[in-house]
């Protein structure tokens, strides 16, 4: 079965304490991108993906950083995590960034206190 | 600033009635508008995606027409069933080596027996 998946499904952490958020696709994607989504606000992009070791700022970077070693994985690192990073975070995967189908994993929903 | 705009912010229709959802947007160049069904929760779902060269696009019960030269798109859904309640999210891409799509808020849409 096509899918992204993402762990945890939720987090509680505290200001300060590094994690990080997996993100796998299973469909050979090549494009692969983050978002965080705020109530009342859209989703937000904060990282992308072209390929295997390019990665690029989106909208809202700050305090975030990405890697891209393997094609199947993307994951989002947070260094020191403050509260105003508590959000629902999205990954998503399709073959490219123009148009072609983009899947969405099931959200991290995170809370830094 | 690129935006895109949805209308209304919220809708409540009885099942088997249709309705209709707006998107207006700013972006320019624009390369591709997708809409999505967000179940809450979850991540977001594609239902359908079109260029700026298509004005229709059909995914089953959902209808999606753009104008590209007023920068609006709709979204129309036949004969509501309740599993259709969820936010739906217009979004739209540019063109010109930009790879940030900019999200719509989302129109939240309920649908009771």
């Amino acid at each position: 079965e096509a899918q992204v998946t993402q762990n945890p499904r939720y987090l509680i952490t505290v200001t300060g304490k590094k994690l990080t958020v997996t993100c796998s696709q299973n469909m050979n994607h090549e494009y692969m991108s983050w978002y965080r989504q705020d109530p009342g606000l859209g989703l937000r992009q904060i990282y992308y993906s072209m390929n295997v070791e390019v990665t690029d700022k989106g909208d809202v970077p700050e305090g975030y950083k990405v890697s891209r070693k393997e094609k199947r994985n993307f994951p989002l690192i947070l260094e020191s995590p403050s509260p105003n990073q508590t959000s629902l975070y999205f990954c998503a995967s399709s073959l490219s960034p123009e148009v072609t189908e983009a899947f969405f994993g099931q959200g991290t929903r995170l809370t830094v206190v | 600033k690129n935006q895109v705009e949805q209308s209304p912010q919220s809708l409540i229709i009885l099942e088997g009635k249709n309705c209709t959802l707006q998107c207006n947007y700013t972006v320019s160049p624009f390369s591709n508008l997708r809409w999505y069904k967000q179940d809450t929760g979850r991540g977001p779902v594609s239902l359908t995606i079109m260029t700026f060269s298509e004005n229709t696009k059909s995914n089953g019960r959902y209808t999606a027409t753009l104008d590209a030269d007023t920068k609006q798109s709709s979204l129309h859904i036949t004969a509501s069933q309740l599993s259709d309640s969820a936010s739906y999210i217009c979004v739209v891409s540019p063109s010109g080596g930009s790879y940030i799509p900019t999200f719509g808020r989302g129109t939240s849409l309920i649908v009771h027996p």
